[in-house]
């Protein structure tokens, strides 16, 4: 069963507390992303990798980090430094990383909150 | 000005009408042009993709583009309860996908 799977579903962090979000797709896919939504705002881009081992910034990448270790895993860290971490976090990949018809696809969500 | 604009909604309509959705983008350059459906506290999900002017349907689904007039719709025939949900816009430009933020449409039985 292909697809991207995301966890945990629900975390709760305390404030100064790093914590990884786990994201891993076996659709053979090249390109990984990451997105943050918070209510009334559109998506936005936090780190997206197109090839293991390599990653870029995205629109608000300060406060997180990645890795690509693997093609099929791109884990966040939310680190102390991100000031407002409390937010629906979704993991995207697609079949290349550029180009005009790079279809992104989905996981199902990690909703952080930071008590 | 938004890179990728929506009429946040709600949008309501009763069951078996067309639903209307519309989006602008302002970066001219732009190439692809997606629809997603997202369901209150789920994630998107990508229901059509249009990459050149004219329309395409899916369904009851039917995707709109202008690139002239930097306007893309989604229609909905026969709409359902079950489509009430959050429609995304999303727009490739300068090789990033941007999104909208999405109207909300009700449809009422």
């Amino acid at each position: 069963d292909g697809g991207i799977t995301q966890s945990p579903k629900y975390l709760f962090r305390k404030e100064g507390q790093n914590v990884t979000l786990s994201c891993e797709q076996n659709l053979n896919h090249d390109a990984m992303y990451w997105y943050r939504q918070d209510p009334g705002q559109g998506l936005r881009l936090i780190y997206y990798s197109q090839i293991v081992n390599d990653f870029q910034k995205g629109d608000i990448a300060e406060g997180y980090s990645v890795s690509r270790e693997k093609k099929e895993s791109f884990p966040l860290t939310v680190t102390s430094a991100q000031k407002n971490p409390t937010a629906f976090y979704l993991c995207a990949s697609s079949s290349q990383g550029q180009g005009a018809y790079n279809e992104q696809f989905f996981g199902p969500g990690t909703r952080l909150t930071v008590l | 000005q938004k890179e990728v604009e929506q009429n946040s909604g709600p949008l309501s309509v009763p069951e078996g009408a067309i639903a209307s959705l519309n989006c602008t983008y302002s970066d001219r350059g732009s190439q692809s042009f997606f629809w997603y459906r997202q369901y209150s506290g789920k994630s998107p999900e990508l229901i059509m993709s249009i990459y050149s002017n004219g329309d395409k349907e899916d369904g009851r689904f039917t995707a709109q583009l202008n690139k002239a007039s930097q306007y893309v719709s989604l229609l909905i025939r026969d709409s359902q309860p079950s489509d009430s949900a959050t429609y995304l816009c999303a727009v490739i430009a300068q090789n990033k996908l941007i999104f909208g933020t999405g109207t909300l449409l009700a449809v009422q039985p």
